[in-house]
């Protein structure tokens, strides 16, 4: 089973429209944490944002937050008034308490976001 | 402060030939990680370290070595180039709990 499920392959959002990008994990751990990273066209990974599991909070970064449903585990990134240069690939990642490699990120697919003016 | 580098940007091999991506963070990270990045599939982990001297293995690390002399460097080594090992390379590092940084990559063609 897919322990990160993107199920957007691509989005448009009109330019200073809010979108949603959905992620959707599967673990059995209690303790875990879920990332947002943003690869433009350039190639590089930029972390976004860090939600964790026992966070009370949604987190927030700027123009960036985090609608996380631990009930339906999900953690789905809401960008608001999106800017042109918020166009680019869009990943989900998690990170386990387990030991061994589930310590490490686990990525989703990605969702290529592509912001029209 | 770097962060994390890699070398080379770019690099194309012949089927066949080996050589070794070069991942280093000037950050005293204890975790350092090598991901391939192929289209349509995310990030796939190869390899992974905990500390200097740990080393183990991924999702995919088979036609991988590493090894973990120093904290500062983890290189990844491709012992037989083949043609299924093009992909975008990331060398990653963290402390602890920490967030996650990746270096620029290293896009490598195998023909």
């Amino acid at each position: 089973a897919q322990k990160i499920t993107q199920t957007q392959p691509g989005m448009f959002v009109q330019e200073k429209e809010a979108v949603t990008l959905d992620c959707t994990y599967d673990t059995s751990d209690q303790s875990y944490g879920l990332f947002w990273y943003k690869q433009p066209s350039s190639g590089e990974m930029i972390f976004l944002i860090y939600q964790g599991s026992y966070d009370e909070q949604n987190a927030t970064e700027g123009r960036y937050s985090l609608n996380f449903q631990k009930a339906r585990k999900s953690a789905n990134l809401v960008i608001s008034a999106s800017q042109l240069g918020d166009s680019a690939m869009y990943f989900c990642a998690m990170r386990e308490a387990l030991s061994g490699s589930a310590r490490q990120l686990t990525f989703g697919s990605g969702t290529q976001l592509t912001v029209l003016p | 402060n770097a962060g994390v580098t890699q070398t080379p940007k770019f690099q194309v091999l012949k089927t066949g030939q080996s050589m070794t991506l070069q991942c280093a963070q000037d950050m005293n990270h204890e975790y350092m990680s090598w991901y391939r990045q192929d289209p349509g599939m995310g990030l796939r982990l190869i390899h992974y370290s905990v500390g200097a001297g740990i080393t183990d293995q991924g999702e995919v690390p088979n036609g991988y070595n590493v090894s973990r002399s120093t904290t500062e460097d983890f290189p990844l080594r491709l012992l037989s180039a083949a043609p299924s090992q093009t992909s975008v390379y990331f060398c990653a590092s963290r402390a602890g709990s920490g967030t996650q940084y990746f270096g620029p990559g290293t896009r490598l063609l195998v023909l």
